[in-house]
């Protein structure tokens, strides 16, 4: 299988830091994708980590390790408008497949 | 550029029906991928393609067929439509460049099946 698991529902303050985190089964791993996605909207990109580390981007980071099976997406200075789900997704290199995490829907309250 | 875009938006059908799902991207992707998202889930799935006159089965292709005859557009078909297939339908595809991966999605077809 490729089980990849992230938590149902968050919730957090605005102007607060939160992390979201992914696990996956880490045979035939290539990179991992984040997306966002707001209510009756299409998911929208945000990162794609291939190798070990942390990469920055604006208000939103992404962390990944690939011996683990772990990555996370840390969301910095929350504003309302970043209440959506997050999607965790992983790219299967023996067969370009990209498989979803169930996604994880974050609440920001003022 | 249009990015990547799908025919219908929304569509109503009865069960035993037949229809086609298109998607095109004017990006020049090699990868093209069908996804079904059902209320308050992922997306799962369905098939893939890696390239023109290629497809592969991903982890719900019962009930649904595809063909990547041009490398711009990538059809969904289902032969005959079940209450099971109402839905949410995304395709996306694939830039590659280098390491970097970037997947852009359409807007989405709605499928309600009677």
């Amino acid at each position: 299988g490729q089980n990849i698991d992230q938590p149902t529902e968050m919730t957090a303050t605005e102007g607060a830091i939160v992390q979201i985190n992914c696990t996956y089964q880490t045979s035939g791993f290539n990179g991992l994708f984040w997306y966002q996605q707001h209510a009756g909207e299409a998911p929208t990109f945000l990162s794609y980590n291939v190798l070990d580390g942390l990469e920055e981007k604006g208000r939103f980071s992404s962390f990944l390790s690939r011996s683990k099976g772990y990555s996370y997406l840390l969301l910095k200075e929350l504003q309302m408008k970043d209440s959506a789900s997050y999607l965790c997704a992983v790219l299967y290199s023996s067969a370009s497949k990209i498989i979803f995490g169930s996604g994880t829907r974050l609440s920001i309250r003022p | 550029n249009a990015g990547v875009t799908q025919t219908p938006k929304f569509r109503v059908l009865k069960t035993g029906q037949s229809m086609t799902l298109l998607c095109a991207q004017d990006m020049n992707h090699e990868y093209m991928y069908w996804y079904r998202q059902d209320p308050g889930m992922g997306l799962r799935l369905i098939h893939y393609s890696v390239g023109e006159g290629t497809t592969a089965k991903g982890e719900v292709p019962d009930g649904y067929n595809v063909s990547r005859l041009k490398k711009q557009n990538f059809l969904l078909g289902l032969e005959s439509a079940a209450p099971s297939q109402t839905s949410v339908y995304f395709c996306a595809s694939i830039s590659r460049q280098g390491y970097q991966e970037t997947q852009y999605f359409g807007p989405g077809t709605r499928l309600l099946v009677l």
